[in-house]
């Protein structure tokens, strides 16, 4: 079942221009992840953001959340050639009697490509 | 240093035949995923681990299985039962304790080809 997804799915921009990613949910969220996936690799979580947080940074990397909304964003700031990649949002849903399932879903993700 | 290993890197399957797929990690977590990937798409969950010997299914679990022996380890079968068994798999891990669930450190994949 797919939970998150991405919005675009491909975004390509300029060296030192900033990059904004949108992802969307359906179900309540304990937490939202933010992973990186270079061509052919393994996926790098970036950041984590709780259900009951609004705003969080890391770096380059600024994330929001809207709960109401059941959305969320990833903005990295002047971005660079090596910031190329696919980026992918995962939800840790509520297990009904609370706690987590411990098991992330993953949006298809969004292509960056970064031009020098 | 600590890790999640995959291995074999690429994989290549006759028609017909059951390959395994390693995944070993030295970071004490808890909880071991496995994860399928197509061209284009995002990750489907196929079997996850919270504790030793014990598994639950995933999303699309048929034509697979998995086996939790030892914390360190959570190797997957691809048996010949699962059609269309070409795609790249991902090995996870996780600390997954109490109502905490913290990101995923991933392995750097497997790629199965059937020929």
């Amino acid at each position: 079942s797919q939970q998150g997804e991405e919005d675009p799915q491909a975004l390509s921009i300029q060296e030192g221009e900033n990059a904004t990613m949108n992802c969307s949910y359906k179900t309540s969220i304990n937490n939202l992840q933010w992973y990186r996936q270079n061509s052919g690799r393994g996926l790098v979580h970036l950041i984590l953001i709780r259900s009951n947080e609004r705003e969080k940074h890391s770096g380059r990397l600024r994330v929001t959340l809207d709960t109401s909304k059941k959305s969320s964003s990833l903005l990295i700031t002047a971005s660079r050639a090596a910031d190329t990649a696919s980026y992918f949002c995962a939800t840790d849903s509520p297990r009904n009697s609370g706690g987590s399932n411990y098991k992330l879903t993953f949006g298809k993700g969004t292509l960056l490509t970064v031009n020098p | 240093d600590g890790g999640i290993t995959q291995s074999p890197k690429y994989l290549f399957r006759k028609e017909g035949q059951n390959v395994t797929l390693s995944c070993e990690q030295n970071l004490n977590h808890d909880a071991m995923y496995w994860y399928r990937q197509d061209p284009g798409q995002g990750l489907r969950l196929i079997y996850y681990s919270q504790i030793v010997n014990d598994f639950q299914k995933g999303d699309i679990a048929e034509g697979y299985s998995v086996s939790r022996e030892k914390k360190e380890s959570f190797p997957l079968t691809v048996t010949s039962a699962q059609k269309n068994p070409t795609a790249f798999y991902l090995c996870a891990s996780s600390i997954a304790r109490g109502r905490i669930h913290y990101g995923y450190t991933f392995g750097s994949g497997t790629r199965l080809t059937v020929v």
